[in-house]
C-alpha cells in the first residue's frame, strides 16, 4: 500500500513570495491533516479535512495560510505571502476516519521550506 | 495551550545500551502514542496506549500508561544504530463535543547510538 506523497520536498523562497505544497494520502482515507513543524518542536496542526469539508482550522493563520481539499482526495497547502517564522517542515498525514483516537495518522516525509 | 513535557531532551548511548525516556501532562489523557522519526521523514508509530496502567511491547519496544494517566514512559531495550531518531510522544485533545480530537505532540527526544 503506497503511503502519503507529498511535493515538492524541498523550497527555498524569499519572504513575501508564494509557496504551495501537494499531497495525495492513503488511498481511502477520508480524513487529511496538514500539520507544522518547526525546528526542534513536535508537529502543530495548521487544519483537518473531512473528505473535502474543513473540520478544524483554529490553528491555521488565515491572513496568509490556505488550503483546499477539492474532491476529498489530494489536498494543497498555501502560503502567501512567507514569513520569515513560517520555516518549518509542513507534513501532510491521513487517518481512514475521524474522530477516533485509535485510528492510526500516517504522515508523509514532509516538505521543508526555508524562507529567506 | 496544553502541553506534554518529554525528557531527557537528548541522549547520546552506546549500541547496546537500554533507553528510558518519558513524556508528562498537566492534563488527563485517554491515550497516549509514541512516534519515531527519522531525518528528512515524518513519524511513525511505534506504540498506542489506550488504557491506564496498560504496558505494550513492540519488539525492543515499551511502553507504559501512566496510572494517574498524565504521564508515559518509552524503554528501549539493547539499542542499535537504527534506533537513532527523535521520539515523541502524543495525545489527543477532544472538542467539547467530543466528535473530534487534535493531537497533540511534545518536543521530541532526540537519540544518538554511537556504534
Amino acid at each position: 500500500e503506497a503511503g502519503v506523497a507529498q511535493s515538492p520536498r524541498y523550497k527555498i523562497i524569499e519572504k513575501r513570495q508564494s509557496v504551495a505544497f501537494w499531497c495525495n494520502p492513503i488511498s481511502g482515507h477520508a480524513t487529511l491533516y496538514w500539520y507544522q513543524q518547526i525546528l526542534g518542536q513536535g508537529p502543530k496542526l495548521l487544519i483537518q479535512f473531512q473528505n473535502n469539508g474543513v473540520v478544524d482550522d483554529s490553528q491555521l493563520p488565515k491572513d496568509r495560510f490556505s488550503a483546499e481539499r477539492l474532491k476529498g482526495v489530494d489536498s494543497t497547502l498555501k502560503i502567501q505571502p512567507a514569513k520569515l517564522e513560517d520555516s518549518a517542515v509542513y507534513l501532510c498525514a491521513s487517518s481512514l476516519i475521524r474522530g477516533v483516537s485509535t485510528d492510526t495518522q500516517y504522515f508523509g516525509p514532509g516538505t521543508r521550506l526555508t524562507v529567506l | 495551550g496544553q502541553q506534554l513535557n518529554q525528557s531527557p531532551q537528548s541522549m547520546f548511548i552506546q549500541e547496546g545500551e537500554d533507553v528510558s525516556m518519558n513524556c508528562t501532562s498537566s492534563s488527563i489523557f485517554n491515550t497516549w502514542l509514541w512516534y519515531k522519526q527519522e531525518p528528512g521523514e515524518g513519524p511513525v508509530l511505534l506504540i498506542a496506549l489506550y488504557k491506564a496502567g496498560e504496558l505494550t511491547s513492540n519488539g525492543r519496544l515499551t511502553a507504559q500508561f501512566g496510572i494517574t494517566r498524565k504521564d508515559s514512559f518509552l524503554n528501549i531495550s539493547a539499542s542499535i544504530p537504527s534506533d537513532v531518531g527523535i521520539y515523541f510522544c502524543a495525545g489527543p485533545l477532544y472538542n467539547s463535543g467530543g466528535s473530534n480530537y487534535k493531537l497533540t505532540f511534545g518536543k521530541g527526544t532526540l537519540l544518538t547510538v554511537n556504534p
